[in-house]
């Protein structure tokens, strides 16, 4: 089975440092998702690109959070500097959408667990 | 703004205990409603896609139906591997992206 990748799994940081997050989407996909997950807001969506283009980021700080797709094989989420509220679980998901409909669900990645400290 | 709501937060269920778990959302125009299970230290996993009311869809002990307002996935007779996060996700009309629930806890007891 076709499988999203994120790396690293865990990420254990200091407050200030620089944390970049990376996902592999399913091949084919032209629609890449990343969202964050706490236990007070659940799953939040940070941004959205389709064929790589960015088409909505407005769930992410600007001033600290960057996601970039610089091939179709890599997505990457960075956060500069980073802070102990950033502390959450950050997942990628992938799909193909056509038309404005999703042709096939979305697929997660299992996640890059942060920890700010 | 819309908005994707679940109930309830957690449910807890005697093995063979069937039961239905809700997910709400406002009404301004449904394009899609995902269904996901999530166990604990991974990724949600696809279950269902519903897209107008009416429809129905099973897999296993699991049923998922849809309405104009909300969608109920059914659990019959359920068994303790059934025990994970249900997660309700939501395409509103005119937007690509996809707006979660907060999900709810499902523990099944032997």
């Amino acid at each position: 089975d076709a499988r999203v990748t994120q790396t690293p799994r865990h990420k254990v940081t200091e407050m200030g440092q620089e944390v970049t997050m990376r996902c592999q989407p399913i091949l084919g996909h032209n629609t890449v998702f990343w969202y964050r997950q706490t236990m007070m807001q659940g799953l939040e969506l940070l941004a959205y690109f389709r064929n790589r283009a960015p088409l909505d980021d407005s769930g992410m700080p600007k001033d600290r959070f960057s996601a970039e797709m610089p091939d179709a094989t890599l997505a990457t989420l960075k956060i500069q500097p980073s802070e102990p509220r950033d502390s959450a679980v950050y997942f990628c998901a992938s799909g193909l959408v056509t038309g404005g409909l999703y042709n096939s669900p979305l697929h997660f990645g299992n996640g890059t667990r942060l920890t700010v400290t | 703004e819309d908005q994707v709501t679940q109930s309830p937060e957690a449910l807890r269920l005697q093995e063979g205990e069937s039961s239905s778990l809700n997910c709400s959302y406002t009404v301004s125009g449904l394009r899609g409603l995902f269904w996901y299970r999530q166990d604990p230290g991974k990724g949600p996993e696809f279950l269902f896609t519903l897209y107008s009311a009416g429809e129905e869809k099973e897999k296993e002990r699991l049923k998922a139906t849809l309405t104009k307002k909300e969608s109920f996935l059914h659990i019959t007779a359920p068994k303790p591997e059934d025990s994970a996060t249900y997660l309700c996700a939501v395409q509103f009309r005119g937007y690509q992206k996809v707006t979660f629930g907060t999900g709810t806890k499902l523990q099944v007891i032997p």
